[in-house]
């Protein structure tokens, strides 16, 4: 299964976009990208994923290299309650649907 | 909704006694999994069950830890002796379906086990 890679902890502005990026260069053609967020004493939470194309919910946008080796979470109006270890997550498809997790990117939004 | 609900949220025991932790995933999720999160780690996949079957227990220290899933509902995760290495967090998740859907998964507050 493919791995990634992401900046250990990032700092954000109240207010300001909060752009997360990961690395995921030996994505197979047939794995998504997860993107979750675990806040402090609570249990993962889904936020968004894709495969090839950009995607936008009402939390967030993910955006997709055109080679899919890499990608960045955006949150557009970063909060105080954003702050949360990020985890980018690509989907083993084939073994059942398991997410496997890597160390995660710790956000910190500051006032 | 309600959500996946966990059992106990905290437990202190001492190393070599035993601990059972019980998750009751959202009613109808076919798919279960229990993961270990070590402080300052990401979570880490026990077990996965789909029904009342395994699907993937390759990470599971088999010697100690036990999990079951009766009835394809409530599943029970248990330790027995624990170490002191088995401190950690452990989350329970459910999902509508195993297979290659892009169903995500919910994942309950966890139980957080001490072992001294």
């Amino acid at each position: 299964d493919a791995k990634t890679t992401q900046p250990p902890s990032m700092d954000c502005a109240e207010g300001r976009a909060a752009n997360l990026p990961c690395n995921h260069s030996t994505i197979s053609g047939n794995e998504y990208v997860y993107w979750y967020r675990q806040i402090h004493s609570q249990g993962p939470q889904y936020i968004i994923h894709g495969l090839k194309n950009n995607e936008t919910n009402e939390m967030a946008s993910l955006i997709i290299t055109e080679d899919r080796k890499s990608s960045t979470l955006i949150l557009p109006h970063a909060t105080l309650r954003d702050t949360a270890v990020y985890y980018c997550i690509v989907r083993v498809v084939n073994q059942g649907g398991k997410l496997i997790f890597g160390q995660g990117t710790e956000l910190s939004v500051k006032p | 909704e309600a959500g996946v609900a966990q059992s106990p949220r905290y437990k202190i025991i001492e190393k070599r006694q035993s601990v059972a932790f019980w998750c009751n995933p959202i009613s109808g999720h076919a798919t279960l999994y229990w993961y270990q999160q070590i402080l300052g780690q990401g979570p880490k996949l026990l077990i996965q069950f789909q029904n009342n079957g395994v699907v993937d227990d390759s990470q599971l220290p088999k010697d100690r830890f036990s999990a079951e899933r009766l009835k394809g509902v409530d599943s029970t995760l248990k330790i027995q002796p624990a170490k002191l290495e088995d401190s950690a967090v452990y989350l329970c998740a459910s999902t509508l379906t195993g297979t290659a859907n892009t169903g995500e998964l919910f994942f309950g507050e966890g139980s957080r086990l001490t072992v001294l």
